[in-house]
């Protein structure tokens, strides 16, 4: 069974920094691209950045190049994201999502990132 | 960036309503849509992909449509479970976008 478990949010100070990570099962995590996607409370869904196979390609919405690096540990079956310089409007649940050929076909139970003062 | 807009963004209806909700793209996308249902506290759950694909497990009331700019997933026999939020979602260009969604509510 393919589960992805995330983990690492929290409440953050304006400026400050968060790392979230995403425990990948069930599956070979070597062969997927992996996403992270969000969604404001009470908003829509927004995605956040896509990382390739073998980390060869790493992609970003406008809204976190720059301050967001995606990345991940093959040998650990894990997905990262590093939040720098956060913002208000980056409060959100933050999903990581597996990607086969550019659909999101299973999702974590997502974690909770509030960024106030 | 390529837009999705959905309509309607509410759409009231009862069990055994043929449902069809509507997105267009602001520009062409082939066949690059995917249909996701969203529950309240809940991740998204994949319905549809490739616009017309059916993912595994997913019952056959649900069904996708459409290619280029307009697409629809509609659902043939509303059944009590499927009272949710859907939202479409294009793959054919970064950044990856999702239309603003659709509350499927109780009439």
């Amino acid at each position: 069974e393919v589960q992805l478990v995330e983990s690492g949010g929290g409440l953050v100070k304006p400026g400050g920094s968060l790392r979230l990570s995403c425990a990948a099962s069930g599956f070979t995590f070597n062969s997927y691209s992996m996403n992270w996607v969000r969604q404001a409370p009470g908003g829509g869904l927004e995605w956040v950045a896509s990382i390739s196979r073998s980390s060869a390609y790493m992609y970003y919405a406008d809204s976190v190049r720059g301050r967001f690096i995606i990345s991940r540990d093959d040998a650990k079956n894990s997905l990262s994201l590093q939040m720098n310089s956060l913002r208000d409007e980056d409060t959100a649940i933050y999903y990581c999502a597996r990607d086969t050929a550019n659909h999101f076909d299973h999702w974590g139970q997502g974690t909770l990132v509030t960024v106030s003062s | 960036d390529i837009q999705l807009t959905q309509s309607p963004s509410t759409l009231s209806a009862s069990v055994r309503d043929r449902v069809t909700v509507t997105c267009r793209a602001s520009q062409a996308i082939g066949t690059w849509l995917a249909w996701l249902q969203q529950k309240p506290g809940k991740a998204p759950k994949l319905l549809i992909y490739g616009a017309s694909t059916l993912e595994s497990g997913v019952p056959s009331r649900f069904s996708g449509s459409g290619s280029g700019t307009e697409f629809t997933l509609t659902i043939s026999s509303l059944q009590p479970d499927d009272f949710a939020t859907y939202y479409c979602q294009q793959s054919n260009s970064y950044p990856w976008t999702f239309g603003q969604g659709t509350k499927v509510e109780v009439k």
